[in-house]
């Protein structure tokens, strides 16, 4: 079985720009949830789809969104990118096996913004 | 809402010594504790998880944790620790009821010496 994937592995933008970034699921799964993770702060959590609909949200801006399409593949958008969006972006599925299912990560995407 | 420390950044051990990292959580239920290790340019990998049932819990690569719920503790053991341990651990709690994010504490990156 494939694992989590998320592309693209690398990415560089400018501030002010926006960016997205895609994840697919290990098939069969229809949880994924999003995290950034940064050398000071650890992983933060910013948001779960569930079926396509958001069933978690963490505690960032608005400029933060995403979505999960029918296929469960699911996508993050930052608009207005700031210096301190500089961080590793993981994205994490799961089965639907409740919460003490363990979740599965892909290898993340690196945004560097300049 | 729920929460994770992990109070030591920075573990050293020597190849061969016991390892212990260290977990204490926050929770208004019952806990489903989980561990993870990312090794460099990685995403995370499940190590073990609590659940319910004996405290002692063995996982991936060797490793244990041992549940304590007076101590809010859920710290990561293995008795004969190896150069490829080292990498970053985390450690993740879930408050049931509900489907709840995982959230993880800030990690603590081990490093065994040879």
């Amino acid at each position: 079985k494939a694992g989590v994937t998320q592309t693209p592995r690398y990415l560089i933008k400018t501030r002010g720009q926006q960016v997205t970034l895609s994840c697919s699921p290990i098939s069969g799964h229809r949880s994924v949830s999003w995290y950034q993770q940064t050398p000071g702060q650890g992983l933060q959590f910013l948001f779960e789809y569930f079926s396509e609909t958001q069933r978690n949200k963490g505690n960032f801006p608005g400029r933060f969104s995403g979505r999960q399409f029918s296929n469960s593949r699911s996508e993050m958008n930052v608009s207005t990118l700031e210096l301190g969006d500089s961080a590793l972006y993981l994205c994490a599925s799961s089965s639907e096996g409740g919460i003490g299912t363990e979740a599965f990560f892909g290898q993340g995407t690196r945004l560097t913004v300049v | 809402a729920q929460s994770v420390a992990q109070p030591e950044d920075q573990v050293n051990v020597a190849e061969g010594n016991p390892l212990t990292v260290k977990c204490t959580y926050s929770v208004s239920g019952n806990p489903y504790l989980f561990w993870y290790v990312q090794y460099p340019n990685r995403g995370l990998q499940f190590l073990l998880k609590y659940i319910t049932g004996d405290n002692l819990v063995k996982g991936s690569y060797g490793f244990e944790a041992e549940f304590n719920k007076s101590q809010t503790s859920f710290h990561l053991k293995k008795p004969s620790a190896l150069v490829s341990d080292s990498a970053l651990y985390f450690c993740a709690v879930r408050d049931p009821p509900g489907n709840t994010p995982l959230v993880f504490g800030k990690g603590t990156r081990l490093s065994v010496i040879a």
